[in-house]
């Protein structure tokens, strides 16, 4: 079936550094989404991204969807301890049934 | 935005009793809610396809007379938790989103233990 990784699992990153969680699909994708669950919290959606190559913004984050639709990328610009929490992409293979990556689970130290 | 309630946020029950989660959208109808558990630091496990006048589909490995769904208005979906085990205790968690081109709205997670 298809499965969909995340790299790195965890990252632990000084205030003001950048952030990068890649994700990468066995199948090509319809679409993607990204999601941020703070500790304890239920993922909150962030984006979607529908075609290949996209880039969106959103203020400190970027996120891109590669050529292929196979992979995507979520950076964080200067994080700040509110950006703590697990990123998760969710992949739509075009059943719109989304399989979530395995989670980067993102630490920054003040 | 797009709201998405369910009920309990917690709850602790003996073993081989049932336990029943429900999950509401406030503001918006969904034919499918998406039901997922996760595992403490693991990733959202998707269970099933709660269908709006029919049969859920289940995923593959998850007990479909375990985990009891039914969707019966387009704003509620419910999943039963049956005979509970203490490897049943996990964290539930249902969705839904307005349209295609929305992100998922979630509930805010039940936290089932079976004692």
């Amino acid at each position: 079936g298809q499965q969909v990784m995340q790299i790195p699992q965890y990252q632990h990153v000084q205030e003001g550094e950048d952030f990068t969680t890649y994700c990468n699909s066995s199948t090509t994708l319809s679409n993607i989404q990204w999601y941020k669950q703070r500790p304890g919290g239920h993922p909150v959606f962030l984006i979607q991204l529908v075609k290949s190559g996209e880039v969106k913004k959103q203020k400190r984050l970027t996120f891109q969807f590669g050529e292929a639709k196979k992979n995507s990328s979520l950076h964080i610009t200067a994080t700040q301890t509110t950006d703590v929490g697990t990123y998760f992409c969710a992949a739509d293979s075009g059943t719109y049934k989304y399989i979530f990556g395995t989670g980067t689970r993102l630490k920054v130290l003040a | 935005g797009a709201v998405v309630s369910q009920h309990p946020s917690r709850v602790i029950c003996k073993s081989g009793t049932s336990v029943k989660i429900e999950c509401r959208s406030l503001d918006f109808q969904a034919t499918t809610m998406f039901w997922y558990r996760q595992f403490p630091k693991k990733s959202l496990m998707l269970m099933a396809t709660s269908n709006e006048g029919s049969k859920a589909t289940y995923e593959q490995g998850v007990e479909k007379d375990k985990f009891l769904i039914n969707h019966a208005s387009l704003t509620l979906s419910t999943l039963t938790v049956t005979s509970a085990h203490p490897e049943d205790s996990s964290f539930y968690i249902c969705s839904a989103r307005p349209g295609r081109n929305y992100g998922y709205t979630f509930g805010s997670g039940t936290r089932l233990t079976v004692v």
